[in-house]
């Protein structure tokens, strides 16, 4: 079956330290992009990051940029975000997306979605 | 970065009638566009791609047009599980990848 599993939401303190991890099974994961895009309580979908195929090439949506890290590991067919200097707004649910486009350095839409883990950051 | 814009906020339809929702964006995307559906408690769905293809499995009930700045997505008679958010997305000019704020079909 093709699908995305994310893992790793929890409640964490303002400042601290989460890592999200999404499986990937059904396609060849190595030949896609992939991406993160969160929906806070209520609200609307923001793209977080992407990643390319090969882990070469990175992307941060600004409000991230510096506290995210996108990663993956090809031989687990899985995907990660290192998510530190945890802030209340950064509260969402996380889903991991596939990008559309197959290999090379084309990023389209997203044509394959998880179901989301929630990122809770409260004291 | 390139502003999605999707009106109206929420569209009161009764089913079996057409719903038109609208999408603009600030510069012209042409035509890289897609739609979303997302229903309470689940993941998005792609529609539609390139403005008017619809993705796989999707019924011939959805239709999408537009280029440029203005685009809309179609349902032509509206069934009781398109009652749900629909959103637009960019991908013409990234980062960022860049949504609308969505439209709520909701049951007149």
């Amino acid at each position: 079956e093709v699908q995305l599993v994310e893992s790793g939401g929890v409640v964490v303190q303002p400042g601290g330290s989460l890592r999200l991890s999404c499986a990937a099974s059904g396609f060849t994961f190595d030949d896609y992009a992939m991406h993160w895009v969160r929906q806070p309580p209520g609200k609307g979908l923001e793209w977080v990051s992407l990643i390319s195929w090969d882990g070469d090439s990175t992307y941060y949506a600004d409000s991230v940029k510096g506290r995210f890290t996108i990663s993956r590991d090809n031989s687990k067919n899985s995907l990660y975000l290192q998510m530190n200097s945890l802030r209340p707004e950064d509260t969402a649910l996380y889903y991991c997306a596939k990008d559309s486009c197959s290999g090379g350095s084309c990023y389209w839409y997203f044509d394959l979605w998880g179901r989301g883990t929630l990122v809770t950051v409260s004291s | 970065e390139k502003v999605m814009t999707q009106s109206p906020a929420t569209l009161s339809v009764s089913p079996g009638e057409r719903a038109t929702l609208s999408c603009r964006a600030s510069q012209s995307v042409r035509t890289d566009l897609a739609w979303y559906q997302q229903k309470p408690g689940q993941a998005p769905r792609l529609l539609m791609y390139d403005a008017s293809t619809r993705a796989t499995g999707i019924p011939g009930r959805f239709s999408g047009s537009g280029s440029g700045t203005e685009f809309t997505l179609t349902i032509s008679s509206l069934q009781s599980e398109d009652f749900a958010v629909y959103y637009c997305q960019q991908y013409n000019d990234w980062p960022p990848w860049t949504f609308g704020q969505g439209t709520k079909v909701e049951i007149k």
